[in-house]
């Protein structure tokens, strides 16, 4: 069954640094998606992407953050110049679209900032 | 502001009993409504999904109903067993906005 990838499972990263956090969405699907997970805290959305552009996004995502699909298999998300409280359990998303709303979610990158 | 909240907050239960998993939202304004089981350290895994117009969805031992009007849904498990523990997080999505709003989810313990 077709699953959803993420890489790496964990990052570490200095304080200021910029990381580049990597997913391969299922497929055939159209709609991306990355959300985040702060330690014992709801999942929250921080931005959907389809037909190669930002289609929403949260008062989260900010300019810190960017998207980019480079080819056509995967799907990044780069976080400039990290703070602490950017440590969090990142997951992509990605759903066919076409009528279907069902998200199916990635195994998550731990990313922690000292 | 779409908020869901999720009670009990955790759960344990023996084994083979039957249990309900609630979720309550805001806005009864959405489109449908997706349950997600979370293991530990790890990714979500979609369970089931109710579009806005269905009264409940079922697979395998799971039946998940949704009640719009009164902005509550339920996640019936039956017969439980020790694989089921687990977070179970309920999530919805707005009508013309593409995320989904999570709750903070139900731990469930099914001791043997």
């Amino acid at each position: 069954e077709p699953e959803v990838t993420q890489t790496p499972s964990h990052q570490v990263t200095q304080m200021g640094q910029e990381v580049i956090l990597r997913c391969v969405p299922i497929s055939n699907h159209l709609y991306f998606y990355w959300y985040r997970q702060i330690l014992g805290q709801k999942v929250e959305f921080l931005v959907s992407f389809y037909n190669n552009e930002i289609s929403e996004k949260s008062e989260i995502f900010d300019d810190q953050f960017s998207v980019e699909r480079p080819d056509g298999s995967n799907f990044t998300l780069k976080i400039r110049s990290t703070k602490l409280e950017d440590s969090a359990m990142y997951f992509c998303a990605s759903r066919r679209g076409g009528g279907s709303y069902e998200q199916y979610f990635g195994p998550g990158t731990r990313l922690t900032v000292t | 502001k779409q908020e869901v909240t999720q009670i009990p907050a955790a759960l344990s239960v023996p084994e083979g009993e039957n249990l309900v998993l609630n979720c309550s939202f805001t806005d009864s304004a959405i489109y449908n409504l997706q349950w997600f089981r979370q293991d530990p350290g790890k990714g979500l895994t979609s369970l089931l999904l109710i579009q806005s117009s269905q009264r409940e969805q079922t697979s395998g031992r799971l039946n998940a109903s949704l009640d719009k009007s009164s902005g509550r849904s339920t996640l019936y498990i039956a017969a439980s067993q020790p694989g089921d523990s687990a977070t179970y997080l309920c999530a919805v999505k707005g009508g013309g906005s593409e995320k989904l709003v999570f709750g903070k989810g139900t731990k469930l313990t099914v001791n043997p």
